[in-house]
């Protein structure tokens, strides 16, 4: 059973364009989570997705970000006009449904803003 | 409000020592815990949790941690430190409003020397 996959594992933007970021979960697994990890910090909550459903996004900046979970594919992460305080380690961890809160973490995204 | 809080932004010990990883937490509730550690570069690794049940439990690695209810803590323990367990280790608290995600302490710094 693969673990959470992310891609890209590193992703360089210049201020002003669009990142997206990919997580695809353990199989079995209907609960993603996003997190982003500042430099030297723990990890942030950001937002809770199931299938086609956005359950929780307190976490996440109301502008520029969004994220999906669709029906089929993998979970999206999605920033625009990204700015250089967007640079940071991006998580994604996924979930079963019989222990949701028993969370499975990606090797991360790292974005750098130029 | 839930949150964790870790004391010790670093912590350095003899290899072969016995090591303690401080956590104090705040949760209204019963709590759900969790340890994780951090290797450069990489995702969190899960380590042990505690959910209900015996307060000594054991994870990951010969890990444990050890939960005291009137103390708040769930400090986390090896009884003979290895150079590889030299990681970032968190803390976490999951959500008791009724999302899954979780909230992290800022991170102990965990160097064994040799």
């Amino acid at each position: 059973n693969a673990g959470v996959m992310q891609n890209p594992r590193h992703l360089v933007r210049r201020r002003g364009q669009e990142a997206r970021l990919r997580c695809s979960p353990m199989k079995g697994h209907s609960h993603v989570y996003w997190y982003r990890q500042l430099p030297e910090e723990g990890l942030k909550f950001m937002v809770y997705l199931q299938k086609e459903n956005i359950i929780d996004e307190s976490g996440m900046p109301k502008e520029r970000f969004s994220a999906e979970f669709p029906k089929e594919g993998p979970s999206i992460l999605r920033i625009q006009q990204v700015v250089r305080g967007d640079s940071a380690a991006y998580f994604c961890a996924s979930s079963p449904d019989r222990e949701p809160y028993e969370q499975y973490f990606g090797p991360g995204t790292r974005l750098t803003v130029t | 409000a839930q949150s964790v809080a870790q004391p010790e932004d670093q912590v350095n010990v003899a290899e072969g020592n016995p090591l303690t990883v401080k956590c104090t937490y705040s949760v209204s509730g019963n709590p759900y815990l969790f340890w994780y550690v951090q290797y450069p570069n990489r995702g969190l690794q899960f380590l042990l949790k505690y959910i209900t049940g015996d307060n000594l439990v054991k994870g990951s690695y010969g890990f444990e941690a050890e939960f005291n209810k009137s103390q708040t803590s769930f400090h986390l323990k090896k009884p003979s430190a290895l150079v590889s367990d030299s990681a970032l280790y968190f803390c976490a608290v999951r959500d008791m409003t009724g999302a899954n995600n979780l909230f992290f302490g800022t991170g102990t710094r965990l160097t064994v020397i040799p």
